[in-house]
């Protein structure tokens, strides 16, 4: 079984720039989820999708950033004029309905 | 609201030694999964256990043994003759059974383990 992926696994960028991270979930994986974690913290809900409808988003994801799952596949998070704090590890996770999530890599992001 | 305190920050301890991690949660929910993940210097969050709020047996997986009680809310992870391998940071999580979306994580234990 392949994983969850995540491209790419680290970016830097300058402050005011558009980012865009993509995730691959688990194949026969239905729901996908975006967690964000700083350092020293555990990780914290961004958004989440049941196959191409995202139902639910946490108040952290401001109006800067922007999640898609277009044909309930892969996903992309996109974060416009970033901020030196989204300095962050972007991770991704899926799940076969409520079953347990199975997390990628992340990617982690520096914004100079 | 949901919450969940890893109260030890750091532990170092020397290989062989068995070492216990904490996790006390707080939830309104009736139902819910609890969960340890591990998270070794690569970043990749590994799944290790999930337990429903309706089983308290504890559950031993090789080196690896869960207690879970309710009535402290407390879901303690124990490693029996730690190995250099074991070191990492360990989060607890907590998502409730009615919608099961987002996983609430503690702070995390980074576990050091030395020759």
């Amino acid at each position: 079984d392949t994983g969850v992926s995540q491209d790419p696994r680290h970016k830097i960028t300058k402050r005011g720039q558009n980012v865009t991270f993509r995730c691959d979930p688990i194949s026969e994986h239905n729901r996908l989820y975006w967690y964000r974690q700083t350092l020293g913290q555990g990780p914290e809900f961004l958004t989440y999708f049941q196959n191409e409808a995202q139902l639910e988003k946490s108040r952290l994801l401001s109006d800067r950033f922007s999640a898609e799952r277009p044909k309930g596949s892969f996903s992309t998070l996109e974060i416009q004029r970033t901020e030196q704090g989204d300095s962050a590890m972007y991770l991704c996770a899926s799940s076969f309905f409520a079953d347990t999530q199975y997390f990628g890599p992340g990617t982690r992001l520096t914004v100079l | 609201a949901q919450k969940v305190t890893q109260a030890q920050t750091e532990i170092s301890v020397v290989e062989k030694e068995d070492v216990t991690l904490d996790c006390v949660y707080e939830t309104r929910d009736t139902t819910y999964y609890l969960f340890w993940y591990k998270q070794p210097p690569s970043g990749e969050l590994v799944f290790l256990i999930r337990r429903n709020s309706f089983d308290e047996q504890n559950e031993i997986s090789g080196r690896y043994s869960w207690n879970f009680q309710k009535s402290t809310s407390s879901f303690n992870f124990t490693i029996t003759a730690s190995q250099v391998v074991d070191s990492a940071v360990y989060f607890c999580a907590l998502i409730n059974t009615g919608t099961a979306s987002k996983l609430t994580f503690g702070t995390g234990t980074r576990l050091q383990v030395t020759l």
